[in-house]
C-alpha cells in the first residue's frame, strides 16, 4: 500500500539551530517526492520536490532534503531555523503525471527564541 | 507565475445543504483535483479528473460528492446533503500530462457546516 510516515508529530528547536524532519515513505513504483509547508489557516506551499538524477534536492526557503532509496527516506533539512519557519510540514509521495498525492500526517515545528 | 484560484475563501452553511466549491486550475493543465484536510488531520485525496471524466476516486468520495467541468476553465466540487464531518479544509489541485511535474495547490476553501 502507498503510504508516507513522518514520525515525529512536533518539533521543538531553538531559533539558529538546524533542522531535520523525517519521512519515510510506501510506494510501488519510483516515486516522486515532495515537502509541502503550510502556515496555520493558509494553503500548501511546495518547498522542493524530488523526481530523479541527484538524490539531494534544494528548494525555497533554505531547505533541502536527500533521498535515500534504501532506507526509503525523503529527510528534509535546513541549516538554520528562521522563527518565520514555524508552521506545518508535509511529506507526501506521487502527485505527479496524473497520480493522486498521498501525504503524510505532518510535523509541527516550533521555533523557541 | 499562474496560480490555480480557489472561491469562496470561507464558504458557511447549514447542515443538509448542497454547497459548490468552485476552483480555477492553471489554464494549460489536463489533470484536476480535489483534497480535503479536516482541522488538525492530514490532506487527504478525494478524487481526480482527467478528459471530462472521474479517473480516480477515493472511499470518501461518496455518492453525496460529485465533480464537473462546467466550462473551458472552472473545476467544481459538489456536495449534495451537507453533513457536519464535512467541515473542512478543501484543496483544488491540477497538474500537467507530463509526470515529472508536479501538481499545484489552490489556497482551500474552508467549509464551515452548522
Amino acid at each position: 500500500a502507498q503510504s508516507v510516515t513522518q514520525p515525529d508529530i512536533h518539533i521543538t528547536v531553538s531559533e539558529g539551530a538546524s533542522l531535520e524532519l523525517r519521512c519515510n515513505y510506501s510506494y510501488g513504483a519510483t516515486p516522486y517526492l515532495f515537502w509541502y509547508v503550510q502556515s496555520p489557516g493558509q494553503g500548501l506551499q511546495l518547498l522542493l520536490k524530488y523526481f530523479s538524477g541527484d538524490t539531494l534536492v534544494q528548494g525555497i526557503k533554505g531547505f533541502e532534503a536527500e533521498f535515500k532509496r534504501s532506507q526509503s527516506s525523503f529527510n528534509l533539512r535546513k541549516p538554520s531555523v528562521h522563527w518565520s519557519d514555524a508552521a506545518e510540514y508535509f511529506c507526501a509521495v506521487g502527485g505527479a503525471g496524473g497520480f493522486k498525492t498521498i501525504f503524510g500526517a505532518g510535523t509541527r515545528l516550533f521555533v523557541k527564541a | 507565475e499562474p496560480e490555480v484560484t480557489q472561491t469562496p475563501s470561507h464558504q458557511v452553511t447549514q447542515m443538509g445543504q448542497e454547497v459548490i466549491l468552485r476552483c480555477v486550475p492553471i489554464s494549460n493543465h489536463l489533470y484536476f483535483y480535489w483534497y480535503r484536510q479536516i482541522l488538525g488531520q492530514k490532506v487527504e485525496f478525494l478524487v481526480s479528473f482527467y478528459n471530462n471524466e472521474i479517473s480516480e476516486k477515493s472511499e470518501i468520495f461518496d455518492d453525496q460528492f460529485s465533480v464537473e467541468r462546467p466550462d473551458g476553465s472552472n473545476f467544481t466540487l459538489k456536495i449534495r446533503s451537507t453533513k457536519l464531518e464535512d467541515s473542512a479544509m478543501y484543496f483544488c489541485a491540477s497538474s500537467e500530462q507530463a509526470r515529472n511535474q508536479p501538481q499545484h495547490f489552490g489556497d482551500g476553501t474552508r467549509l464551515s457546516i452548522l
